[in-house]
């Protein structure tokens, strides 16, 4: 059953703490996204990564970082410099349609 | 600036009646566009797309409509039902489907929540 799994689903931060959100993709997919959705917003992306080893920073990427080691597997840590990071995080890939497709989100909540 | 955007926040339609939801765009470089629908806590779900050359495409109870020379399209839900309820986002790309090239990415709107009343 192919899809994409982020975990977790939820996750709360104390300030000034690094925070790792997982996203794993069984799709075969070459490239994957990052996106932040804020409340009132659309989907800012945060970085993405058309093949493994190689990654780009998107609109909004202050304060986070990724990696691509593997096709599969594209983290995404949430930074101590990242000034707002309370938000609902999406992780997408995409097929050769240029159609993405996303996983269930996390949300994130720094307390 | 909003390269697309959706400028109904919200819109109210009773059930068994049509649901348009619009959205523009600027940038004339898109050349590909897509819906999504998002349920609260959710990830948003791909609906349907449309290539700029095309001004129609349908699927089921989905239509989508495209007129470039106005920069606009739309998704027309026909018969609305209460399982539609949910947000709609309108998103473009400057990369048609099996280009072998370009960044990929997808520019979103900030939404329209679409409330479908029994």
């Amino acid at each position: 059953d192919g899809g994409i799994t982020q975990s977790p689903k939820y996750l709360f931060r104390k300030e000034g703490q690094n925070v790792t959100l997982s996203c794993e993709q069984n799709l075969n997919h070459d490239a994957m996204y990052w996106y932040r959705q804020d409340p009132g917003q659309g989907l800012r992306l945060i970085y993405y990564s058309q093949i493994v080893n190689d990654f780009q920073k998107g609109d909004i990427a202050e304060g986070y970082s990724v990696s691509r080691e593997k096709k599969e597997s594209f983290p995404l840590t949430v930074t101590s410099a990242q000034k707002n990071p309370t938000a609902f995080y999406l992780c997408a890939s995409r097929t050769l349609y240029n159609e993405q497709f996303f996983g269930p989100g996390t949300r994130l909540t720094v307390l | 600036d909003q390269q697309v955007k959706q400028n109904s926040p919200s819109l109210s339609v009773q059930e068994g009646r049509i649901s348009i939801l619009n959205c523009d765009y600027t940038n004339s470089m898109f050349d590909y566009f897509l819906w999504y629908k998002k349920y609260p806590a959710e990830g948003p779900t791909f609906l349907i797309s449309i290539s700029s050359i095309k001004d129609k495409n349908e699927d089921g109870r989905f239509t989508v409509f495209l007129n470039k020379s106005a920069k606009h399209l739309s998704l027309h839900i026909v018969p609305s039902q209460p399982g539609d309820s949910a947000v709609y986002f309108c998103a473009a790309s400057p990369v048609p489907p099996y280009s072998g090239a370009g960044s990929y990415q997808l520019t979103f709107g900030k939404g329209t929540k679409l409330s479908v009343i029994p």
